[in-house]
């Protein structure tokens, strides 16, 4: 079965930094794309933005919201993906969840909450 | 980017009733999936590829529609079917969702 597992979030401060993780199981990882999706409290969802796999250079694509804040990256010789938050703003506190689309149909984790706020 | 969008944003029905949820995308699209989500879950998957019934879930819910235009259809609503629904596209480069809808009890 597949599965996914975000790790990570927590309470930070507007400004800092935070990691988050989605360890895999289920699939062979490094054949596939990865993305993370995240939702507000009371809103709807938003896709973050997503890792390609080695077959397409590890490119990766970010919602504009978050270009230039947030990297995401892969590991693929442990079947992990990170989500690397940076300057964070009280707008992006929400569950954070990352999605495989294996052979056309979604998977997605529990999510993790970040709440930013000091 | 495609824009979708979902109506009606809320919804009042009956245990029995049947229901349908409209997604309309700004342009054509082929991967289009439906969620249920119930407070504090995840989005759970119901439908993809716009009409494949996901492993588990009752028969009563059913997508259709192609291009544009696709809908969820709820055949006769139970208890455990109040929630907020969304539809996904997944098709091109920056996937979107609908607004949501909420499916209250009347």
């Amino acid at each position: 079965d597949v599965q996914l597992v975000e790790s990570g979030g927590g309470l930070v401060q507007p400004g800092g930094s935070l990691r988050l993780s989605c360890a895999v199981s289920g699939f062979t990882f490094n054949d596939h794309f990865m993305d993370w999706v995240r939702q507000a409290p009371g809103k709807g969802l938003e896709w973050v933005g997503r890792t390609k796999n080695k077959a397409s250079n590890y490119i990766t694509e970010y919602a504009a919201s978050v270009r230039g804040r947030f990297t995401i990256s892969r590991d693929d010789s442990n079947d992990s993906l990170h989500l690397q938050m940076n300057s964070l703003k009280t707008e992006d506190t929400a569950v954070y969840y990352c999605v495989q689309y294996y052979y056309g149909a979604p998977y997605w984790g529990q999510g993790t909450l970040v709440t930013v706020s000091s | 980017d495609i824009q979708m969008t979902q109506s009606p944003s809320t919804l009042s029905a009956s245990v029995g009733d049947g229901v349908t949820i409209t997604c309309r995308a700004s342009q054509s699209i082929d991967w289009l999936a439906w969620y249920q989500q119930k407070p504090g879950k995840a989005p759970k998957v119901l439908i993809y590829k716009a009409s494949t019934l996901e492993s588990g879930v009752p028969s009563r819910f059913s997508g259709s529609g192609s291009g544009t235009e696709f809908t969820l259809t709820i055949s006769s609503l139970q208890p455990d079917d109040f929630a907020t629904y969304y539809c996904h596209q997944y098709n091109s480069y920056m996937y979107s969702f609908g607004q949501g809808t909420k499916l209250e009890i009347k």
